[in-house]
């Protein structure tokens, strides 16, 4: 089956820790995305990547990080450094070579992230 | 900067009804509108996508407008039904961004 697999469903974070939510995709896509959603609120754009090893900060990176170095795979670090982490994340991608105004977004089931 | 807007923020309708949900941005340079829908606690999943050339697509029951010189996109439902209750969130691709900006979503609950 192709899709996008978010890992884990459900995550804690203890105060003062790191943690990392998985993302990968077997749609062969070029472009992967983080949001982030809050209850009553659109979802935000925390990183994108639209080729390996290359990557730009959406609208609200401070405190987290990530990688691209395979095309499937597009890691989301939730630093110490984000203060307010409790919400939602969902892990999207799309394909660029059939034109951008074609682009789909498709998307993963998501991660709850709470903090203890 | 890119804004989108959805009205209403939630919407209760009997079954059977045609219902209308609104979506309006404020930058009319955009690639394409994505419509999608959200189950609680799940991810989203892809109804229908205008591209800016387009004027409207049609799947099934739903219906996706679009016109982009006023910064509006409608998505209407036919004959709704219980299984339609969820998330509607619309989406534009902004031009030069290569990103999307959602709107908030309306709630949309269809009664037995």
């Amino acid at each position: 089956d192709g899709g996008i697999t978010q890992s884990p469903k459900y995550l804690f974070r203890k105060e003062g820790q790191n943690v990392t939510l998985s993302c990968e995709q077997n749609l062969n896509h070029d472009a992967m995305y983080w949001y982030r959603q809050d209850p009553g609120q659109g979802l935000r754009l925390i990183y994108y990547s639209q080729i390996v090893n290359d990557f730009q900060k959406g609208d609200i990176a401070e405190g987290y990080s990530v990688s691209r170095e395979k095309k499937e795979s597009f890691p989301l670090t939730v630093t110490s450094a984000q203060k307010n982490p409790t919400a939602f994340y969902l892990c999207a991608s799309s394909i660029f070579g059939v034109g951008v105004a074609k682009n789909i977004q498709y998307f993963g089931a998501g991660t709850r992230l709470s903090v203890l | 900067k890119q804004e989108v807007t959805q009205i209403p923020a939630a919407l209760s309708v009997p079954e059977g009804e045609n219902l209308v949900l609104n979506c309006s941005f404020t930058d009319s340079a955009i690639y394409n509108l994505q419509w999608f829908r959200q189950d609680p606690g799940k991810g989203l999943t892809s109804l229908l996508l205008i591209q800016s050339s387009q004027r409207e697509q049609t799947s099934g029951r739903l219906n996706a407008s679009l016109d982009k010189s006023s910064g509006r996109s409608t998505l209407y439902i036919a004959a709704s039904q219980p299984g339609d209750s969820a998330t509607y969130l619309c989406a534009v691709f902004t031009s030069g961004t290569y990103k999307y900006i959602f709107g908030t979503g309306t709630r949309l609950k269809v009664l037995a």
